[in-house]
């Protein structure tokens, strides 16, 4: 268990609202993940940070924002969220320190969201 | 860009039966990891490699990482129900934060 809970678990959602996911970690690690994962595409990068307010683009990051002010909480915000958002999300943290290298990472229980 | 290719992309086998999946890549990786992935659920960690060559063994679960770090295959002996699952092969790179996925292998053992 790697102490990563995300919220909410599942939403519903229509097209043009705003929708953020948030993901709590309990380890006080440095490197957070979002991804999504669509049937045929495997898993795919959309943000990371490693470390307060230090975030990058993933591959497919267009139409999300992602924002982390405290060590602990990693927000994926939809701005005006579409129908081919609509997939699992899952948030990873690395226990790797100290290296630039990406490393083992440990995934919370997933969001499912659907935009109608 | 798919840096990691999965084979085969789906395994239906019986109890008992003996199986390979293979992870190919033309990148080189400093590590590579295998998850497994139930349904509902998020992916898990079950090994890293990080050496060219090296095999690690989990019970009836083999890893192997390839001598120039190019691919791995993860090879099930005596397969139970209890390991389908969706399993997943990722590579990390020396240089950026981010691991790379492969699509995955979804494999099913009936009874």
């Amino acid at each position: 268990d790697a102490g990563i809970t995300q919220s909410p678990r599942h939403k519903v959602t229509e097209t043009g609202t705003p929708v953020t996911l948030r993901c709590h970690q309990t380890e006080n690690h440095r490197y957070m993940y979002w991804y999504r994962q669509d049937p045929g595409h495997g898993l795919r990068l959309i943000h990371y940070s490693y470390g307060v307010k230090d975030t990058d683009k993933g591959e497919v990051s267009d139409g999300y924002s992602v924002s982390r002010s405290k060590t602990e909480d990693f927000l994926l915000t939809l701005e005006s969220a579409t129908s081919s958002q609509t997939s699992v999300y899952f948030c990873a943290i690395s226990r790797t320190s100290g290296t630039r290298r990406a490393d083992t990472q440990y995934f919370g229980p997933g969001t499912r969201l659907t935009v109608l | 860009t798919q840096l990691l290719e999965q084979s085969p992309q789906f395994l239906s086998i019986q109890e008992g039966e003996n199986l390979t999946v293979y992870c190919n890549s033309s990148s080189v990786f400093s590590s590579l990891q295998w998850y497994r992935q139930e349904p509902g659920e998020g992916p898990v960690l079950l090994v890293t490699v990080v050496t060219g060559g090296e095999v690690k063994k989990l019970k009836r679960l083999t890893f192997q990482f390839g001598d120039a770090r190019k691919d791995s295959s993860l090879h099930i002996t005596a397969a139970q129900p209890g390991d389908t699952g969706l399993y997943l092969c990722a590579g990390a790179k020396d240089s950026g934060y981010a691991l790379n996925f492969g699509k995955g292998t979804s494999l099913l053992v009936t009874p």
